[in-house]
């Protein structure tokens, strides 16, 4: 069955510091990959995705992530953080060919210090 | 503003009795979706519709209901048969295909 996996359920980083979320996808030789963030009692907003073309995406909020196919991987980045960004991070991929909706990890709690 | 409108935010029932949650979305998109989501265990898919009058069972869709009579509108309805339906529940949208979901601020269902 297909799966997303990120393996890491809290990160504390300082405000300033650098910031990498891993995920890992199980399926498809091409994925179509996304990141979303989610505040505490909020839906989810979508930070970037990868459909095809350059491995390295941009996306909002200063976010970025590189998709490696030898790794099965596609961590989000970002090089400073703000207090702000403390959220649920989730990876997903589109299932079935992304007929049937996404298959999200089960996210990733990234918290800030000052 | 173009979006999806989940009602209500907030909700409390009894053991054994149906609620109706609901999802309206002015987007224009084809398809909607229903996920749970529990602490720790992400979002699961419980039900999504990708056409007027057609729906399919996601992942976890026991004890649950759903229609898709209008393009704009697709509630949920966790039934009495639900063990265990206190979650927060997320709708969400897009315009099919591989494209990315839109998402509602969500409802959470507290069952007393």
């Amino acid at each position: 069955a297909q799966s997303v996996t990120q393996p890491d359920i809290h990160i504390t980083v300082s405000e300033g510091a650098s910031l990498e979320l891993r995920c890992n996808y199980s399926y498809g030789a091409t994925p179509y990959l996304f990141w979303y963030v989610q505040s505490p009692g909020q839906g989810l907003q979508l930070l970037l995705k990868y459909f095809s073309g350059d491995t390295l995406v941009q996306g909002i909020k200063g976010f970025e992530a590189e998709f490696k196919r030898s790794q099965s991987s596609f961590n989000l980045r970002k090089p400073s953080v703000h207090w702000s960004d403390a959220a649920e991070y989730f990876c997903a991929e589109a299932s079935g060919g992304g007929a049937d909706g996404l298959t999200f990890g089960k996210g990733t709690h990234l918290i800030i210090q000052p | 503003d173009g979006g999806i409108t989940q009602s209500p935010k907030y909700l409390f029932r009894k053991e054994g009795q149906n609620v109706t949650l609901s999802c309206e979305q002015n987007l224009n998109h084809d398809a909607m979706y229903w996920y749970r989501q529990d602490p720790g265990q992400g979002l699961r898919l419980i039900y999504y519709s990708q056409i007027v009058n057609d729906f399919q069972k996601g992942d976890i869709a026991e004890g649950y209901s759903v229609s898709r009579e209008k393009k704009e509108s697709f509630p949920l309805t966790v039934t009495s048969a639900q063990k265990n339906p206190t979650a927060f529940y997320l709708c969400a949208s897009s315009r099919g295909g591989a494209g990315e979901l839109f998402f509602g601020e969500g409802s959470r269902l507290t069952v007393l």
